[in-house]
């Protein structure tokens, strides 16, 4: 089974910009979360999102959104880019809930200048 | 307030030898602990899960122990090999999956050759 790609790898964009990162789970998982990984923070839950609907979200401000579609993909949206959004955004699914083991794609290294 | 802590950033391990990383947790709400391992430029993979109706899993050379009253989980690798060196991280979740994961910030385990 092909595992979980993430698009794009790296993004360089400027504040106060808005950003789209893409998701692909493994074929039949139906649970996609997003973390956020910062030097600082270490992995954070951003939110995840179970049969297109969002099931579960962390302590993030309302300029972290996602969704999902009716094939399981997901997308992440980040409005009005902060210098503090720059960090590695993780996609994991699971076949249940993020309760379950989670399959991480590689990541995409977004930074905000 | 951070309630997966693993104290060790770091840790060195001659080849062949054990090597044990530690993980403590605060919240009694969690019932189910993983660890993933992480390459650089890599998203986290899975290696080895546990229930907190178990105090013990084991997996090839990982074995997984958790302590309950102590709040305390540890992750035994026997023997290391050079490609054990990563950073692992210990997660943690519970509460009716509320809130995804929650992670430790890692620590960065070397082997020595």
């Amino acid at each position: 089974k092909a595992g979980v790609t993430q698009t794009p790898r790296y993004l360089i964009k400027t504040r106060g910009q808005q950003v789209t990162l893409s998701c692909s789970p493994i074929s039949g998982h139906r649970s996609v979360s997003w973390y956020q990984q910062t030097p600082g923070q270490g992995l954070q839950f951003l939110f995840e999102y179970f049969s297109e609907t969002q099931r579960n979200k962390g302590n993030f401000p309302g300029r972290f959104s996602g969704r999902q579609f009716s094939n399981s993909r997901s997308e992440m949206n980040v409005s009005t880019l902060e210098l503090g959004d720059s960090a590695l955004y993780l996609c994991a699914s699971s076949i249940q809930t993020s309760s379950y083991e989670q399959y991480f794609g590689p990541g995409t290294r977004l930074t905000v200048t | 307030d951070q309630q997966v802590k693993q104290n060790s950033p770091s840790l060195s391990v001659q080849e062949g030898r054990i090597s044990i990383l530690n993980c403590d947790y605060t919240n009694s709400m969690f019932d189910y602990f993983l660890w993933y391992k992480k390459y650089p430029a890599e998203g986290p993979t899975f290696l080895i899960s546990i229930s907190s109706i178990k105090d013990k899993n084991e997996d090839g050379r990982f074995t997984v122990f958790l302590n309950k009253s102590a709040k305390h989980l540890s992750l035994h690798i026997v023997p290391s090999q050079p490609g054990d060196s990563a950073v692992y991280f210990c997660a943690a979740s519970g509460g009716g999956g509320a809130d995804g994961l929650t992670f430790g910030k890692g620590t960065h385990l070397i082997i020595q050759p």
